[in-house]
């Protein structure tokens, strides 16, 4: 049981660039988020999912496209990255929002120069 | 717009005493809120999960209670140690989980 994965920890890209950050669960959780962590800013939700084939916008979605084929996997793509994109990016899942937490994963922090 | 809102960034709490964080929200009446726990370089750990209809709900040293008229979460921890040093998220959800910006707590030995 491995939880939530992230990979790549650490990634530097130049502007314009176009990358995937992945993320997987072997929980068998239905919810799963995509949060950026910004100095002062907090955690804000990009995109987040209720099951698989399904994906809804949060509150910081522009640049950014997700998509959930299977319940364990829920990639961000960065379509043409930007400056304003470096920051750490989480992946959260959990079975049921309304009674259990998220599990988040260790973060992938992203430069974009 | 709907907002959640932890009032300190950052709190210094002396050893074995309580510390108090509040989390208030507006314009939404959320369901539960969640409080984590965040330590440098690292994801956040989920703590506690309390409903509107809960007044309070404990864990070990940790307290939450929740204010549906204040619309206020507060999130306690007793006999506070310098282990206990991290950031504190309060969180709000329905369908998606919102965060507050945290709280710096710092227990000083």
């Amino acid at each position: 049981n491995a939880g939530v994965t992230q990979t790549p920890k650490f990634q530097v890209l130049k502007t314009g660039q176009s990358m995937t950050l992945q993320c997987a669960q072997d929980m068998n959780h239905e919810y799963m988020s995509w949060y950026r962590q910004d100095p002062g800013m907090g955690l804000r939700l990009i995109h987040y999912s209720v099951g698989a084939g399904i994906t809804d916008q949060g509150e910081v979605p522009n640049g950014y496209n997700v998509s959930r084929s299977t319940t364990e996997d829920f990639p961000l793509r960065l379509l043409s990255a930007a400056p304003s994109q470096t920051s750490v990016y989480f992946c959260a899942s959990s079975y049921s929002i309304g009674h259990n937490g998220y599990t988040f994963g260790s973060g992938t922090r992203l430069t974009v120069v | 717009s709907q907002k959640i809102e932890q009032n300190s960034e950052a709190l210094n709490i002396q050893e074995g005493k309580t510390a108090t964080l509040t989390c208030n929200y507006t314009n939404y009446s959320p369901a539960y809120l969640q409080w984590y726990r965040q330590d440098p370089g690292r994801g956040p750990v989920f703590l506690l999960l309390i409903r509107e209809n809960e007044k309070e709900k404990r864990k070990e040293r940790l307290k939450v209670t929740f204010d549906t008229t204040l619309k206020q979460s507060l999130f306690h921890i007793t006999a506070s140690q310098p282990a206990d040093s991290a950031t504190y998220l309060c969180a709000r959800g329905d369908d998606k989980i919102i965060f507050g910006k945290g709280t710096r707590l710092h227990i000083l030995p």
